[in-house]
């Protein structure tokens, strides 16, 4: 079952912060953050794990509640190169199993 | 740097033709996937596969098959194209345990 993201779009000014939030029906025990500009493929940015380690860009900030089964994506002091569409992955026990991403929240952020 | 490549970043066929996505990756990956994406559905796994020969079914695997003989290499083959595959088909590798996924450019696939 995919994860909700939320909100779906946002618009932000140069400079604003924004929190985008992921949240499965399912207990986790990974979440995965990916960004993806217009045209590209999606690019890594934060993978948050089961007990509290994170691998990821030090620039990006996240958070994972294990108990409610969500996790949230900082983006503080937005720049226009934040633009773009974001997308949860989760997986539900750890060894292989893929990912189950999210619909994507679209952000755009103007001078 | 790690690279994934597909073979074709835009491709026109025919309903009824079958159609063959080719994903190479560079960096001895052991697992391999297929995503297709849709506006507003965001990223939905065909197919995966693990190791050589090897291939697990997704969330969407009807209509598609795959094939991976090699283990740089990841096929995805629509076996007679319909319209409603008409999509972007993203390929994608990772080492395997806690990492990162590292995506392919997209082939975007219409099919008339």
């Amino acid at each position: 079952q995919q994860p909700v993201q939320s909100p779906q779009a946002v618009i932000l000014r140069e400079g604003e912060d924004a929190v985008i939030n992921c949240s499965s029906s399912k207990a986790l025990y990974s979440v995965h953050w990916y960004r993806q500009k217009h045209g590209e493929a999606p690019v890594f940015l934060m993978i948050l794990l089961k007990g509290g380690e994170q691998k990821g860009h030090d620039k990006i900030s996240a958070s994972f509640n294990e108990k409610k089964q969500q996790s949230s994506l900082y983006l503080t002091a937005s720049q226009l190169s934040y633009s773009g569409t974001y997308f949860c992955g989760t997986e539900s026990r750890s060894g292989n199993t893929p990912l189950v991403f999210g619909k994507g929240t679209r952000l755009s952020v103007i001078a | 740097d790690v690279k994934v490549t597909q073979s074709s970043r835009y491709l026109v066929k025919r309903t009824g033709e079958k159609v063959f996505l080719e994903c190479v990756q560079d960096m001895d990956h052991e697992n391999m996937f297929w995503y297709r994406q849709d506006p507003g559905l965001g990223l939905r796994l065909i197919y995966f596969s693990y190791d050589v020969k090897m291939k697990e079914k997704g969330d969407i695997p009807e209509g598609y098959s795959v094939s991976r003989e090699k283990k740089e290499r990841f096929s995805l083959i629509l076996e007679s194209a319909s319209t409603n595959q008409t999509s972007m088909y993203l390929c994608a590798s990772n080492p395997g345990g806690d990492n990162e996924q590292f995506f392919g450019p997209g082939t975007r696939l219409t099919v008339l």
